[in-house]
C-alpha cells in the first residue's frame, strides 16, 4: 500500500508570500494529483502529473519520480488561496482509485 | 449545472437505519468512485466501479454496499448505519485509461446518531 505524506500539515502566511507544499510517497506511481478543498468542502482537481512540471496561473506543480516527491508552489499568494491542499497518488494506472495524503491546511492572511 | 451531483447534501440518521447516498454524472465517464473523509485521516476509498457490470471493494468497504444502476449513476448504501460512519462522503468520476483526472461531487455530510 502506498504511503503518502504531506508537509507541512498547517501553514499560515502573509499575502504575497511564496508557498511550498510537499508530498512524498513510498511506492512507484503512474500519476500524482494535487487537489484543492475549499472551506465549504468541495474538491477541485488542480493538477495531474506523471513527470516534470506543470503551471497554471500562479500555481506550479513539480514531481521527481526517482525521489518519489512532489511539490506544489503558489506564487504571490492571496487570501482566496486559503484552502486544504491534498496530494493523491495513482499506484495502479487507475485500477484501484487514489491514495490520499492527509492534506495541508493553508491560511493566507491579508 | 454541475457535472457530478450528490444527493442528499446533508443527512442525519439514527443507528440501525438503512440509508442510500446517490451520485449522478453527466461527464460520460465509465469509472466512478465512493470515498469517505474523516478529520485527520484524509480521503479513503470505499468502492469503485469501472462500468455497470464491474464493482470492486476499496480499502474500507465493510458496512457499505453499492449499486451501479447505469453508466451515470452510482449509489452507496449503509445497510445498518452506525455512529462511526459519520463522515463526509464524496463521489468521483474519471475517464478510462488510467491516470486520469478525477472529478468530485460536492459531498454528502452524514451524521449517524
Amino acid at each position: 500500500k502506498n504511503e503518502v505524506e504531506q508537509s507541512p500539515q498547517n501553514l499560515t502566511a502573509q499575502e504575497g508570500e511564496f508557498i511550498t507544499i510537499n508530498c512524498s510517497y513510498s511506492v512507484g506511481i503512474s500519476a500524482l494529483h494535487w487537489l484543492q478543498q475549499h472551506p465549504g468542502g468541495g474538491i477541485v482537481s488542480l493538477f495531474m502529473l506523471s513527470s516534470g512540471k506543470k503551471k497554471h496561473g500562479r500555481l506550479i506543480a513539480t514531481i521527481n519520480i526517482q525521489e518519489k516527491h512532489s511539490s506544489l508552489h503558489i506564487t504571490a499568494s492571496h487570501p482566496r488561496d486559503s484552502a486544504v491542499y491534498i496530494c493523491a497518488v495513482d499506484s495502479g494506472g487507475g485500477a484501484d482509485g487514489l491514495t490520499f495524503g492527509k492534506g495541508t491546511h493553508l491560511i493566507i492572511q491579508p | 449545472d454541475a457535472d457530478v451531483t450528490q444527493t442528499p447534501r446533508n443527512r442525519i440518521t439514527k443507528t440501525g437505519k438503512r440509508i442510500m447516498l446517490e451520485c449522478s454524472q453527466t461527464k460520460g465517464h465509465d469509472r466512478m468512485y465512493w470515498y469517505r473523509q474523516d478529520p485527520g485521516l484524509g480521503l479513503r476509498l470505499i468502492y469503485y466501479s469501472f462500468d455497470v457490470k464491474d464493482i470492486n471493494k476499496g480499502e474500507i468497504s465493510d458496512g457499505y454496499s453499492v449499486s451501479r444502476q447505469a453508466q451515470a449513476k452510482f449509489s452507496l448504501s449503509l445497510e445498518s448505519a452506525i455512529p462511526n460512519q459519520t463522515a463526509l462522503y464524496f463521489c468521483a468520476t474519471s475517464d478510462a485509461g488510467g491516470g486520469e483526472t478525477q472529478y468530485f461531487g460536492p459531498g454528502t455530510r452524514l451524521l449517524v446518531l
